[in-house]
């Protein structure tokens, strides 16, 4: 298996725009999970998935945030309309499940600038 | 509210000179405690995952160990290449979602 896919790995935009970042997790994995990643706050959940149905959305900062999960293969964290304090790195992150033994794999990670 | 700090929060080492991270929790009845590695613009990659008190587990030169109320992530006569931030993350048995530490970052100098 390729491991869990993101894109685009680097994105530059300016304040105002909509930005889509795109994961595709491990065939088999029920569980999908996204991820910010600044110096200051360390690795935040933002929200997660089982079999494509959000879960707990408690982490997403604000109504600018969404995420969609359309099929098993596919999600998306879309930020509208972006701010600078929305530059991080998004990770994506799946799981077969949610037991102790339920291991995370992240994504690669995409690099987020907002001018 | 769940906390997990790891200390130091960055560690200087020779190659050869062993030395020890400490993630330390207040999770109540820890469901699991995951270390990870994360290499700079990677994503975190799974090391090791604790369930018990007592409990070891051992990777090449790094060895983790679990007590009740910390994890110890022990690093033996480490290589430049064991240079990376490791991550802790605590699982509590009501909310099943890992809580991260901020991590460790680690240099070894050849």
């Amino acid at each position: 298996d390729a491991g869990v896919i993101q894109s685009p790995r680097h994105e530059v935009t300016e304040m105002g725009q909509e930005v889509t970042l795109r994961c595709k997790p491990i065939s088999g994995h029920d569980y999908l999970f996204w991820y910010r990643q600044t110096m200051m706050r360390g690795l935040e959940l933002l929200i997660y998935f089982n079999n494509n149905v959000p879960i707990d959305d408690s982490g997403m900062p604000e109504d600018r945030f969404s995420a969609k999960m359309p099929n098993a293969s596919f999600s998306t964290l879309k930020i509208q309309p972006s701010e600078p304090r929305d530059s991080a790195v998004y990770f994506c992150a799946s799981s077969l499940g949610l037991a102790g033994g339920d291991t995370q794999y992240f994504g690669p990670g995409t690099r987020l600038t907002v001018l | 509210e769940d906390q997990v700090t790891q200390s130091p929060e960055a560690l200087r080492l020779q190659e050869g000179e062993s030395s020890s991270l400490n993630c330390s929790y207040t999770v109540s009845g820890l469901r699991g405690l995951f270390w990870y590695r994360q290499d700079p613009g990677k994503g975190p990659e799974f090391l090791f995952t604790l369930y018990s008190a007592g409990e070891e587990k051992e990777k090449e030169r790094l060895k983790a160990t679990l007590t009740k109320k910390e994890s110890f992530l022990h690093i033996t006569a480490p290589k430049p290449e064991d240079s990376a931030t490791y991550l802790c993350a605590v699982q509590a048995p009501r909310s099943y979602i890992p809580t991260f530490g901020r991590g460790t970052s680690l240099i070894v100098h050849p």
